[in-house]
C-alpha cells in the first residue's frame, strides 16, 4: 500500500517554512525522506525508525508518529535550493525495499 | 566513497527487445534495490538483492528479472520490452542502517 503525501504541491518565497507528510495504512518500521531535483537522482535526505523521534539537519528536521503511522517533513526558513520534488518512503522489516508516496513538489521562489 | 554507479545513462531500444542494466554499489552495501520511476506511477519498487539472493520482490511481469554478483554488482534485464516499459530505471544500495543511496538511473526509451 502507497504512502499518502500531502500536500501534493506547495509553493513558497525564501525564508518561509513549509510542512510535508506522509500517512500509511500500514504499521511502519522506518521512514526515508529523499528530494529529487528535476532530471538528478533522489538524494537521501534522512530515515526515522519506529520510536517516534525527530531528525533534523540543516534547516530540515523530521518527525515519526509510530502511532498514526505518519511522518512529517519540516523545512525552515526555505532556500531556492530547496526546491524539487521531496518523497517519502516507508519499509517495513529490516530491509532495502521501500514503497514510495506520489511525492510533494516544493517551488521556492526569491 | 563512490556512489551508486549506474550504466548506461541512456538507451533507446525496439518493442520486442530485451535490454540488461547494470548497477555497481557503494562498497560495503550488499542490498541493491531497483526501482523504476515514471510521471503516471511514479517511483515503483522492482525488487531487492540481497548477498546474492533476491529478498523482495515487487508487482511486475516476469519479464523483469534481476541478478546480483559476489562481488554485490546488480544487474536487471527486461525481456521482450513494451512501450510502456520506458522509464528511469533507479538502483539504490543500502547501508546496514537502512540508508538507500540511489545512483544517476538509466534513461530508457522504447520505440
Amino acid at each position: 500500500q502507497q504512502p499518502v503525501q500531502s500536500p501534493q504541491a506547495v509553493i513558497l518565497r525564501e525564508g518561509e517554512d513549509a510542512v510535508i507528510n506522509c500517512s500509511s495504512s500500514k504499521a511502519l518500521y522506518s521512514v526515508h525522506w529523499y528530494r529529487q531535483k528535476h532530471g538528478e537522482a533522489p538524494v537521501f535526505l534522512m530515515i526515522l525508525l519506529k520510536g517516534g523521534e525527530q531528525k533534523g539537519h540543516d534547516k530540515i528536521s523530521a518527525s515519526f508518529n509510530e502511532k498514526k503511522q505518519q511522518s512529517s517533513l519540516y523545512l525552515t526558513a526555505s532556500q531556492l535550493s530547496y526546491s524539487g520534488t521531496y518523497f517519502c518512503g516507508t519499509g517495513r522489516g529490516n530491509t532495502g525495499k521501500l514503497i514510495f508516496g506520489q511525492g510533494t513538489t516544493l517551488q521556492v521562489k526569491p | 566513497k563512490a556512489g551508486v554507479t549506474q550504466t548506461p545513462r541512456y538507451l533507446i531500444k525496439t518493442r520486442g527487445q530485451q535490454v540488461t542494466l547494470s548497477c555497481s554499489p557503494i562498497s560495503g552495501h550488499r542490498s541493491v534495490s531497483w526501482y523504476q520511476q515514471t510521471p503516471g506511477q511514479g517511483l515503483q519498487f522492482l525488487f531487492e538483492y540481497f548477498s546474492e539472493t533476491q529478498r523482495n520482490k515487487g508487482n511486475f511481469p516476469g519479464r523483469f528479472s534481476g541478478r546480483q554478483f559476489s562481488n554485490s554488482r546488480s544487474e536487471m534485464n527486461v525481456s521482450t520490452l513494451e512501450l510502456g516499459d520506458s522509464a528511469l530505471y533507479l538502483c539504490a544500495s543500502s547501508s546496514p542502517d537502512r540508508k538507500a543511496f540511489f545512483g544517476q538511473g538509466t534513461r530508457l526509451t522504447v520505440v
